[in-house]
């Protein structure tokens, strides 16, 4: 069972769109990251949202958690080649999940801009 | 800020072989640590964590193995690969605390079993 879904899995845009990937729960997560990832890397931390209704940016990426905690939001306007990647987001427990720190993550959403 | 460190990056190993994949932090002490296998560029799954020296659980059951012989070195292992073991080796940190916390990959190791 996947706690988080993520929606669309695969996104193939233009430069100069924009567009949104979303993360879905029926829990509800004490915060949300958002990570990217390239071929032969690892993931890396893009950003930590910890209040519901939270709005985050990053540039031209707008990060938002929702107002129950359960769902998030990644919005690149302007995309450009440099944004593709696989994007992860993963819900960090509480109570003993962050003590032992488990994050649940997502399938991603592989993201391909073209020029 | 914490680093982790993953050799080797790549790996090509017969079947029935032992596998050695260490993981090194910097930059952290008495760090959380995990171990994680992604499939085809895809989700992560969880395989080991560690919340000390010599603490290690065990997510899922399997034919791998995870060792924490010193604070900041994290050890996962088999003595005999399988083809199903291939694949895409990743080693996390944990940064941050409280509830506000996320994590720092390695670059990981590619596995390929041959």
């Amino acid at each position: 069972t996947q706690l988080l879904e993520q929606s669309p899995q695969f996104l193939s845009i233009q430069e100069g769109e924009n567009l949104t990937v979303y993360c879905n729960s029926s829990s509800v997560f004490s915060s949300l990251q958002w990570y990217r990832q390239e071929p032969g890397e690892g993931p890396v931390l893009l950003v930590t949202v910890v209040t519901g209704g939270e709005v985050k940016k990053l540039k031209r990426l707008t990060f938002q958690f929702g107002d129950a905690r359960k769902d998030s939001s990644l919005h690149i306007t302007a995309a450009q080649p440099g944004d593709t990647g696989l994007y992860l987001c993963a819900g960090a427990g509480g109570g003993r999940g962050s003590t032992l720190g488990r994050l649940y993550f997502g399938r991603g959403t592989q993201l391909t801009v073209w020029p | 800020s914490q680093t982790i460190h993953q050799w080797p990056a790549t790996l090509v190993q017969p079947v029935g072989s032992p596998l050695s994949l260490e993981c090194t932090v910097e930059g952290t002490s008495n760090p959380n640590l995990y171990w994680y296998r992604q499939a085809a560029g895809r989700g992560l799954q969880l395989l080991f964590y560690s919340i000390g020296i010599g603490q290690i659980s065990s997510e899922v059951p399997q034919n791998l193995s995870a060792s924490r012989p010193q604070d900041r070195q994290f050890i996962l292992s088999s003595k005999k690969l399988l083809l199903s073991d291939s694949g895409f080796y990743l080693c996390a940190g944990r940064r941050g605390t409280g509830s506000s916390y996320g994590y720092t990959f390695g670059s990981g190791t590619r596995l390929t079993v041959v």
